[in-house]
């Protein structure tokens, strides 16, 4: 069965304080894994698209990197403005003509000043 | 920034009666979603469309239809909404690849 897991379901950073957010999926042919970034009351924004094992994205503070079953969002010296709820999905084994993500249920990320 | 617009942003109804949330895009994407978000369940697909005229269920379908006459256009409609329909809404649109760009929300209240 599909499944994207996202580890910890919270974490509180002070500002500096590096640190990554895991991402553990199970699926058959793995066809991308997403990363998002949603602020309270708003929608997600995406943020990268990794596609392949021993693949790194970076923006700004942020560093994506995947391996075989799961993936990492790096951190390096947050600020408070880092602070949201970061979700990573994949496509369905079956996506086929539908292009269904299965979605994690996120870390909430609080970055004190 | 994707173009995509929801509305109404904000809505409060009644229960048991109908409801209907608009979601327009100017990418002229083929793919359409709709999704529901409440605490402790994340995101999850209502509905979806891969063309005009051509849309199907996804995991939280009941209660729930969608339209799609233009390719800018995704309506869903809460036929008769109950209180357990009380959420965020969220519209979705894909291109080529399979990312999906979202819509700022719609938070309905069902009293």
């Amino acid at each position: 069965e599909d499944q994207v897991t996202q580890s910890p379901e919270a974490l509180r950073l002070q500002e500096g304080e590096s640190s990554s957010l895991n991402c553990s999926y199970t699926v058959s042919g793995l066809r991308g894994l997403f990363w998002y970034r949603q602020d309270p009351g708003k929608g997600p924004e995406f943020l990268f698209t990794l596609y392949s094992a021993g693949e790194e994205k970076e923006k700004e503070r942020l560093k994506a990197t995947l391996t075989k079953k799961e993936s990492f969002l790096h951190i390096t010296a947050p600020k408070p403005e880092d602070s949201a709820t970061y979700l990573c999905a994949v496509p369905s084994s079956n996506a086929g003509n539908n292009r269904k993500l299965i979605w994690g249920l996120g870390t909430s990320l609080a970055v004190n000043p | 920034d994707a173009g995509i617009t929801q509305s109404p942003r904000h809505k409060v109804t009644e229960t048991g009666t109908p409801v209907t949330l608009r979601c327009h895009q100017t990418e002229n994407h083929r793919y359409m979603y709709w999704y529901r978000q409440d605490p402790g369940h994340g995101l999850r697909l209502i509905h979806y469309s891969y063309g005009v005229k051509d849309t199907d269920k996804g995991e939280v379908s009941d209660g729930y239809s969608v339209s799609r006459s233009k390719t800018e256009d995704f309506l869903l409609t809460l036929e008769s909404a109950t209180s357990s329909q009380t959420s965020v809404y969220f519209c979705a649109i894909s291109g080529g690849s399979y990312e999906q760009y979202f819509g700022p929300g719609t938070r309905l209240t069902v009293t």
